[in-house]
């Protein structure tokens, strides 16, 4: 009964390499995010999609890639993994664009070698 | 854009006693402030929010001060439990289109008992 899941919850991976992040919440809402929290534990914004719209877009490398195929899913895809890719990827969703509560996914665990 | 800072990062209080966690942001146009706890290795959770029509906001330990004027707003959490130690995020948007919730950089409270 997972509001918002998120696969897989750890990844360890080695420079250079290319890997994906899927996130689905079954909550019914229309917006959903990716935010990056680093080891010093800031939480900070890279995408939100609106009914799989394109709505925000941080200054995020062009190395990172979301895709949102219906608005239960947005899907993280980055390629030529750096060290500082480094983090945990929290998924999270909200009723409607800038409208209160987020939910969070469990995040999941990304380590680059 | 707006810009959250959160003071202080760590905070070590007696069980019992109250913590207070401040919070200034930059946008005047800011209109919806919420504060999360993330438990170790856990996903950050709402706990309590304040529109910027209200001044202060209780439930039950915790309450949430806002001064719109001076642009800070406050948590205040009364009769610390070791429960309560947790990371705590301050955050603030616009809550409209095209904005999302922007997170101060957390505040690590710890409760000895």
């Amino acid at each position: 009964d997972t509001a918002v899941s998120q696969t897989p919850k750890y990844l360890v991976t080695q420079m250079g390499n290319d890997k994906s992040i899927k996130c689905e919440q079954n909550l019914g809402h229309d917006t959903m995010y990716w935010y990056k929290q680093d080891s010093k534990k800031f939480l900070k914004i890279m995408f939100s999609y609106n009914n799989k719209e394109l709505i925000i877009n941080e200054t995020v490398p062009n190395r990172f890639s979301p895709k949102s195929p219906d608005k239960a899913h947005l899907n993280l895809h980055i390629n030529s993994l750096e060290l500082g890719d480094s983090a945990v990827y929290f998924c999270a969703s909200s009723q409607s664009l800038g409208a209160g509560e987020l939910f969070f996914g469990e995040g999941s665990r990304l380590t680059v070698l | 854009g707006e810009n959250v800072e959160q003071h202080p990062s760590t905070l070590s209080v007696q069980e019992g006693d109250s913590a207070v966690i401040k919070c200034t942001y930059s946008d005047s146009a800011s209109n919806y402030f919420p504060w999360y706890k993330q438990e170790l290795g856990k996903r950050p959770q709402l706990i309590i929010d304040i529109r910027s029509n209200v001044g202060e906001k209780k439930d039950q330990r915790i309450a949430v001060t806002l001064n719109k004027t001076a642009k800070h707003f406050s948590l205040h959490i009364t009769e610390t439990q070791p429960e309560d130690s947790a990371v705590y995020f301050c955050a603030a948007s616009l809550n409209q289109a095209g904005t999302a919730l922007i997170f101060g950089k957390g505040t690590t409270l710890s409760v000895s008992s």
